[in-house]
Parts: structure tokens; C-alpha cells; sequence
């Protein structure tokens, strides 16, 4: 899988809007975008994912680049329960075949201010 | 949305016995589960990758016969660490392929080996 490069870490404050960004440079045309994020302690939970157009759900919102060569996670009005490593991750394949377990990198650990 | 059951949430082993965790796909049938292993403050690495009625598929450097991986119906797979030692101390996580392709996560299994 193509790697991807997150900062380590970021702060914003509870109910301001929090963007985050994943570089990923050697995307190739059939990788997905996913992200999920890790609550201390807990699996990982899906957020977000796409392939070449923006996409929103009720969670976030995922902005593509249109090189594909960067994309930001959005999320409109963080809450204290956001507080999260965020990992951006490539997969070759979301539906259909291919069975690759998911490479994860470090993630940004996302801190919120109250 | 698809939920994958994983127990026990916690367990604390004697050094040199054996400890099973099992993972259950709760409203969708998984062919293909996979299971991961967590240090403190490091991201999840792939362990291994468990198929219903094949053998399971190991990571570089992950041992087969000490990680014994049985995925013998399409909503069940186990991981059973044997002969633990305290370097096995870890956060194990499965996750299964859902029906659409996604990757959903069990809420993890806190093992501690003394």
C-alpha cells in the first residue's frame, strides 16, 4: 500500500471547525482514501472515505485534492469526543475483491480544547 | 451498520499459558478477518490474515504457531496466544470486511501476561 504522511499531532478548540491533512504523494489510480480514527483504549472506527470527489457524511467531510496527491479531513464542529488519533489510510480496494488487511501509520492525534 | 463483537475486552494470563480472544461479525457474514496488535503509543500493525476454511495468512515476523488463528464459520474467528510471555502483553484488535468492502473493527482485547 502507498504510504501516507500525517503531523503528529494537532489542537483546536471544542465547537471550531478542525481540518487535517494526509499527503499522500504516490496515491495510485485505484486507491481509496480512508480515514477511521482510534479512541484511547477502543478498535479503530470508520469516518470517511472516497476515491476522487469530496464526500461528506454526518460525521466529516473528506476534500480531495484534484492530483489526488493530498486530501484533508474535515470536521465542522469538533467536540470534546473527537479527541482521537486520526489515521489516513490507502487501500487498493473497498468493494469488490482484493482481502488486505489495512496498513496503518502513525495517525495525527487530534487534541481538543474546551 | 456492521458490528464486529470481540471478547474478552481484558484478560490477565499466567507467563506460559495459553489465552483465546475471539472476534464475531454480529449482522454480516466475514470470509476474510483480520487481526492486529497494538503497543503502548504505536500505531496497529497487522498480525495476521484469517480466512474461513483455509489456513490463515502471517504477517513477516509474526509466529504461526504461537498466534493460532481458526476462522471455522463465516461469522467467527480466534486468535489464541500460546504459551504467553510478557513481551505478549499488548492491545490485539480484529476487524472484518463487511458485505460492501469496509473494514469494520472490534473494540479490542487488553492482554497482560505476568
Amino acid at each position: 500500500d502507498a504510504k501516507t504522511t500525517q503531523p503528529n499531532s494537532m489542537e483546536s478548540n471544542e465547537e471550531e471547525p478542525v481540518h487535517l491533512p494526509c499527503n499522500h504523494s504516490t496515491i495510485s489510480g485505484t486507491d481509496y482514501i480512508h480515514w477511521y480514527r482510534q479512541l484511547p483504549s477502543q478498535g479503530p472506527e470508520y469516518v470517511i472515505h472516497g476515491l476522487t470527489s469530496n464526500v461528506n457524511n454526518r460525521m466529516a467531510s473528506l476534500a480531495i485534492a484534484e492530483d489526488r496527491k493530498s486530501s484533508t479531513l474535515i470536521l465542522h464542529r469538533a467536540t470534546l469526543r473527537d479527541a482521537a488519533v486520526y489515521y489516513c489510510i490507502l487501500s487498493e480496494m473497498y468493494s469488490g475483491g482484493g482481502a488486505d488487511g489495512l496498513t496503518f501509520g502513525k495517525g495525527t492525534h487530534l487534541i481538543i480544547q474546551p | 451498520g456492521a458490528v464486529v463483537s470481540q471478547h474478552p475486552s481484558r484478560v490477565i494470563c499466567k507467563s506460559g499459558t495459553s489465552v483465546k480472544i475471539e472476534c464475531r461479525s454480529l449482522d454480516f457474514q466475514a470470509t476474510t478477518m483480520f487481526w492486529y496488535r497494538q503497543f503502548p503509543k504505536q500505531s496497529l500493525m497487522l498480525m495476521a490474515t484469517s480466512n474461513e476454511g483455509s489456513k490463515a495468512t502471517y504477517e513477516q515476523g509474526v509466529e504461526k504457531d504461537k498466534f493460532l488463528i481458526n476462522h471455522a464459520s463465516l461469522t467467527l474467528s480466534t486468535l489464541t496466544v500460546t504459551s504467553a510471555h510478557p513481551e505478549d502483553s499488548s492491545f490485539y484488535i480484529c476487524s472484518a470486511r463487511d458485505q460492501a468492502g469496509g473494514y469494520t473493527f472490534g473494540s479490542g482485547t487488553r492482554l497482560t501476561v505476568v
